[in-house]
């Protein structure tokens, strides 16, 4: 079986300070990871994704997380926000298979103040 | 410009009545999926097709039925045995089964009245 768990539903930030959504993850397998970003009332669009090559993954529009097999964590990050980076952020795990085989975390809304 | 199409944006229904959404994709992908999205949850999988003329069921597929009968196209149908309708229903593709890569559509948001 395997989960993903958001540890937060809400971050603040101001503009120009570092970002981090954190995401803990359990899986039986080697798992691929991915985060996803939705603006309101706008379908999902692909950040980055992990499928077990460089632990340090970059994304678009500067994020980038990093694997931890040690700690099962696939934090997202991003040295600065902006305005534009409000939106709701999901992490994903997929065991080896099928997209029928993802599971979605319960999404982090991240708020970016001026 | 390539990509996934849903229709309409947003809908009201009464109870008991039936709605068709639409998804049309032009990317040429094999698999198309079916999400719901309630506020402060995931997304949860609904129906997913991997070729034409063959579906499956997801975690949450009652009340709902779909159709593929071309490669473009995957309407859900919502039915009156659907207890509780109302929610942000999302379309998706991949170009082949065996990937966590979805392309999304723009969403249709439900209301039961």
């Amino acid at each position: 079986a395997q989960s993903v768990t958001q540890l937060d539903s809400h971050v603040s930030v101001s503009e120009g300070t570092p970002v981090l959504l954190r995401c803990n993850y359990s899986s039986s397998y080697s798992p691929s990871l991915f985060w996803y970003v939705q603006h309101p009332n706008k379908g999902l669009q692909l950040l980055l994704k992990y499928t077990s090559a460089a632990t340090l993954v970059k994304g678009i529009n500067g994020f980038e997380a990093e694997f931890k097999k040690s700690e099962t964590s696939f934090h997202l990050t991003k040295p600065s926000a902006h305005m534009s980076d409000a939106a709701e952020y999901f992490c994903v795990v997929r065991q080896s298979g099928s997209a029928r085989q993802l599971t979605f975390g319960s999404g982090t809304q991240l708020t970016v103040l001026p | 410009d390539g990509g996934i199409t849903q229709s309409p944006k947003y809908l009201f229904r009464k109870e008991g009545q039936n709605v068709t959404l639409s998804c049309e994709q032009n990317l040429n992908h094999d698999a198309m999926y079916w999400y719901r999205q309630d506020p402060g949850q995931g997304l949860r999988l609904i129906y997913y097709s991997q070729i034409v003329n063959d579906f499956q069921k997801g975690d949450i597929a009652e009340g709902y039925s779909v159709s593929r009968e071309k490669k473009e196209s995957f309407p859900l149908t919502v039915t009156s045995a659907q207890k509780n309708p109302t929610a942000f229903y999302l379309c998706a593709s991949s170009p082949h089964r065996d990937t966590g890569e979805l392309f999304f559509g723009e969403g249709s948001r439900l209301t039961v009245l």
